[in-house]
């Protein structure tokens, strides 16, 4: 089975300061997100990438970017975060976006909290 | 605007009872729908996929259809066990490739 797997499971950190959250899967997908999920908002996404070092902005990209060097790998990165930015944050990948393997396969989640 | 509508309300059920979730859609034309549970703290897991040419899969105690007409798709869990109770996400693909969620909605199955 596809594992994707998310660096912490819980994180704190201080207003201002710069985040790095970071997921790794082990099947050599072309695609992976990054959503965050609030109560009562579900989960919205943040960006995505098909390819190395290729991205696209998702639904609310505005305070993250993300890098993605190796196939593998996707950071997403709060360059000051904010107290509003604390969430669950999920990392996801799939085989492709068309045809028969457009099923996301998510991590655990990270949840940080901004103070 | 394209909205996916899933009850905000939890639906509480009885052990043994068929469970059913609605995922009510508008504005979208979508190529298929995906279905996912969400346990508390996890992330996301696929449990289903339909076309938009099928009406009907199932697997398991699982049964998701698909009414195109109606913009509407219904998940049901048959034989409903108190393993079952969760969050069910039903997630579109449309035109842009990339599966929107739904806001989820929480079974809660009673021994």
């Amino acid at each position: 089975d596809v594992k994707v797997t998310q660096s912490s499971r819980y994180l704190v950190k201080r207003t201002g300061e710069k985040v790095f959250l970071e997921c790794v899967q082990d099947m050599d997908h072309e695609n992976m997100f990054w959503y965050r999920q609030d109560p009562g908002l579900g989960l919205r996404l943040i960006y995505f990438s098909y390819d190395v070092k290729m991205k696209e902005k998702g639904d609310i990209p505005e305070g993250y970017s993300v890098s993605r060097e190796k196939k593998e790998r996707f950071s997403l990165i709060l360059e000051s975060a904010s107290t509003n930015q604390t969430s669950m944050y999920l990392c996801a990948s799939s085989l492709t976006l068309r045809g028969a393997g457009e099923k996301l396969f998510f991590g655990s989640g990270t949840q940080l909290s901004v103070l | 605007s394209q909205k996916i509508e899933q009850n905000s309300e939890a639906l509480n059920i009885q052990e043994g009872k068929t469970a059913t979730l609605t995922c009510n859609y508008t504005n979208y034309s979508p190529a298929y729908l995906q279905w996912y549970r969400q346990d508390p703290g996890r992330g996301p897991v696929f449990l289903l996929l339909i076309r938009e040419n099928e009406k009907e899969k199932r697997k398991e105690r699982l049964k998701v259809t698909f009414d195109t007409t109606l913009k509407q798709s219904l998940f049901h869990i048959t034989a409903s066990q108190p393993a079952d109770s969760a969050t069910y996400l039903c997630a579109l693909r449309g035109g842009s490739y990339i599966p929107t969620f739904g806001r989820g909605t929480s079974l809660i199955v009673h021994p």
